[in-house]
């Protein structure tokens, strides 16, 4: 099983509402990723989770939650976004093997694509 | 500041042909770089690897090419199939920061029958 799965797929939500994304893998990996991608751009980082502790935040706003409940799972928190929060947002997971040389590739979800309206 | 560059938006070639794909990077501390193929709202899926202590890494129809002292990568599809149109992002990883993967901005491949 080499998959990490995104639910679901497509969300629209108003700026108040709460809402949550979710991602699971069962790959064994213990680095898990939420990425943000807005169309004709490259996937930018938002949050890294190394054996289930958040080890980076990129200055994420806070209306943008994450959560890592155990090693397979992935959550992310939405409230009072705004339309400018519309992307697709892609789960990822690695085995986090690092050092010089080290073979380290992120497995990417099919993503979420969330409207804001 | 652009860490990892991919000049060419797009990229047209004829089937059977071969496709080359550019990266270029700033940083001399990333040592681990990817090429991930994109299709429209999907997740980018991983394509081949290379490690900075390697100038070649090949993987059937496709391999990656590293230049470390032009801090340059390139990747080779050869004969390129329609199948092959997507985006295609380079990726780089740095030593410290392992977490932190950087991609460039995406070339469009476009395979012509």
């Amino acid at each position: 099983d080499t998959e990490v799965t995104q639910t679901p797929k497509h969300l629209v939500m108003g700026m108040t509402n709460k809402k949550s994304l979710k991602c699971e893998q069962h790959m064994g990996h213990r680095a898990m990723y939420w990425y943000k991608q807005k169309a004709k751009k490259p996937p930018e980082l938002m949050f890294v989770y190394s054996y289930e502790k958040l080890s980076i935040n990129e200055s994420v706003p806070s209306r943008f939650s994450p959560e890592c409940p155990n090693s397979s799972l992935l959550n992310l928190h939405l409230h009072a976004l705004q339309p400018e929060d519309s992307a697709l947002y892609l789960c990822a997971s690695s085995h986090q093997f690092y050092g010089q040389g080290a073979d380290e590739k992120l497995f990417f979800g099919s993503g979420t694509q969330l409207s804001v309206l | 500041d652009q860490q990892v560059k991919q000049n060419s938006p797009s990229l047209s070639v004829q089937e059977g042909r071969i496709s080359i794909l550019n990266c270029d990077y700033t940083n001399s501390m990333f040592d681990y770089f990817l090429w991930y193929k994109k299709y429209p709202a999907e997740g980018p899926t991983f394509l081949i690897s290379i490690s900075s202590i390697k100038d070649k890494n090949e993987d059937g129809r496709f391999t990656v090419f590293l230049n470390k002292s032009a801090k340059h990568l390139s990747l080779h599809i050869v004969p390129s199939q329609p199948g092959d149109s997507a985006v295609y992002f380079c990726a780089a990883r740095p030593i410290q920061g392992a977490q932190k993967l950087v991609f460039g901005q995406g070339t469009r491949l476009t395979i012509n029958p």
